[in-house]
């Protein structure tokens, strides 16, 4: 079964609106948790890794104060888009590693955002 | 930086025929381990088959097995009687194994795999 579960599986929001995607590790402890953006026909896009606890790693490019990501729990991370825009719809996903990660990243299913 | 690169944007065979798709990294780090993704049309990241950097024997899942030449810095992915159901995005992704997981994965911009009936 999954062990890593996003939510929401997609989403509608209005341009201009924030909205929150959640990102759970289900039985264990993310001590690091990352959210990738993929575009149609095209590959996963690094955006920010989270360390439970402290502020998130943003890549290069990628818009702080517009994607908010906040990671208060070892089970959970939140990805925040904020005043979105059309341009922001997209694919989202999560993906996690546990302190003994063992070479093993685990996924969540995805969300779809549609900024209208 | 690391950087993946996969040549093949698509390939298509038919069912039951054996098919490779091409990956090459390109890296200083000496440890890490690669990964082969699939992604069908649900969009879920599937782990297909995964090599660490420091084995020298290639890795084999079932009818998924790997060509690793870490000196030449390729990592392709075969399919052995390929199946309908095998038909996806495949991407191949690297990781530092330094870093303890803590680096997100570096992916290629991946290959659509169409298996035809």
């Amino acid at each position: 079964g999954a062990v890593v579960s996003q939510h929401p599986s997609r989403v509608i929001c209005k341009s201009g609106t924030s909205v929150k995607i959640e990102c759970r590790s289900l039985d264990f402890q993310a001590t690091t948790m990352f959210w990738y953006r993929q575009f149609p026909k095209q590959s996963l896009m690094l955006m920010a890794t989270s360390n439970e606890g402290s502020k998130a790693t943003y890549e290069q490019g990628v818009e702080k104060d517009k994607f908010l990501i906040n990671h208060a729990s070892l089970t959970l991370s939140t990805l925040t888009v904020t005043s979105a825009h059309p341009e922001d719809s997209s694919f989202y996903i999560c993906s996690a590693t546990g302190p003994f990660w063992g070479n093993t990243i685990y996924f969540g299913e995805g969300s779809w955002l549609t900024v209208v | 930086a690391q950087t993946v690169t996969q040549s093949q944007p698509e390939m298509s065979v038919q069912e039951a025929e054996t098919v490779t798709l091409s990956c090459t990294y390109d890296t200083s780090e000496n440890n890490y381990y690669l990964f082969w993704y699939k992604q069908p049309p649900s969009r879920q990241m599937i782990l297909v088959i995964r090599q660490e950097a420091y084995k020298q024997q290639n890795a084999t899942e079932n009818r998924f097995s790997v060509n690793f030449q870490k000196a030449a810095k390729s990592f392709s992915l075969k399919i052995s009687d390929s199946q309908l159901g095998d038909t996806a995005m495949y991407f191949c992704a690297f990781i530092r194994g330094s870093g303890g997981g803590a680096d997100g994965l570096t992916f290629g911009k991946g290959t659509h795999l169409i298996i035809q009936p």
